[in-house]
């Protein structure tokens, strides 16, 4: 069991816009703004999209959004496109007893 | 641009220890950052190892704590795992990847390597 919660999978149609959500505790989502999320296609290794809960690295498309409120952060992507097909991973600082934690994942399914 | 590499064995038995090293090129490890390991079992979700910055601090997942090492080398610009007494549960794809930090708070991993599939079995 992970410690962050995320919806299995979600889907959504090209054009259209989906949200991930991420709920962790006080003790890691809600304590620290240091949620990052990771996109990774099948066979490759995990690519930051966002990092301190909202911020993009260059080269990401601002499609990627991120945010948070309270214990839950969340990953928005706008106008879905086929390549946005993949498994997306939210992580967080969890202090200095637990340090990281990930969620278990959530597959997304551009129809 | 910065690029990592894993190397090591792919297969073992029960018992022996896992040992994998991390290249790192386009980067020196002695200029900062932490450097750390995420492994990923078939099928399944993501796990960090451990972090370890250049001047030998470092932080375990608690879980992994009483069976891991890591340590940097930063005269051959790399970084290595070890973990002791493994089984079946420790095979995964293993990843090497740099990291953000605002101090010792853990903010992202921002590069990553390809992964290298480590098999533990009879």
């Amino acid at each position: 069991q992970s410690a962050l919660t995320q919806p299995a999978s979600v889907s959504g149609s090209p054009g259209q816009s989906i949200t991930i959500s991420c709920t962790g505790t006080s003790s890691d989502v809600g304590s620290y703004d240091l949620v990052s999320w990771y996109q990774q296609h099948p066979g490759k290794a995990p690519k930051l999209m966002i990092y301190v809960g909202s911020k993009r690295p260059s080269g990401v498309s601002n499609r990627f959004s991120g945010s948070k409120s309270g214990n839950t952060a969340s990953l928005t992507i706008s106008g879905l496109q086929a390549e946005d097909e993949a498994d997306y991973y939210c992580c967080s600082y969890a202090g200095r007893s637990t340090f990281v934690v990930f969620g278990g994942g959530t597959k997304l399914t551009v129809l | 641009q910065v690029q990592l590499q894993e190397s090591g064995p792919g297969l073992l038995k029960p018992s022996e220890t896992l040992s994998l090293t991390c290249t790192v090129s386009g980067y020196s490890i002695s200029s900062g950052y932490y450097w750390g390991w995420i492994r990923q079992p078939p099928g399944k979700g993501l796990e960090w190892i451990g972090s370890m910055y250049h001047s030998g601090s470092g932080y375990y997942n608690p879980s992994l704590k009483s069976r891991l090492t890591i340590s940097v080398d930063t005269s051959k610009n790399q970084f290595s795992l070890n973990l002791s007494s493994v089984t079946a549960a420790d095979t995964a794809v293993y990843y090497c990847a740099r990291i953000h930090s605002s101090g010792s708070q853990f903010s992202d991993f921002d590069y990553w390597g390809q992964g290298t599939l480590v098999t533990v079995s009879s």
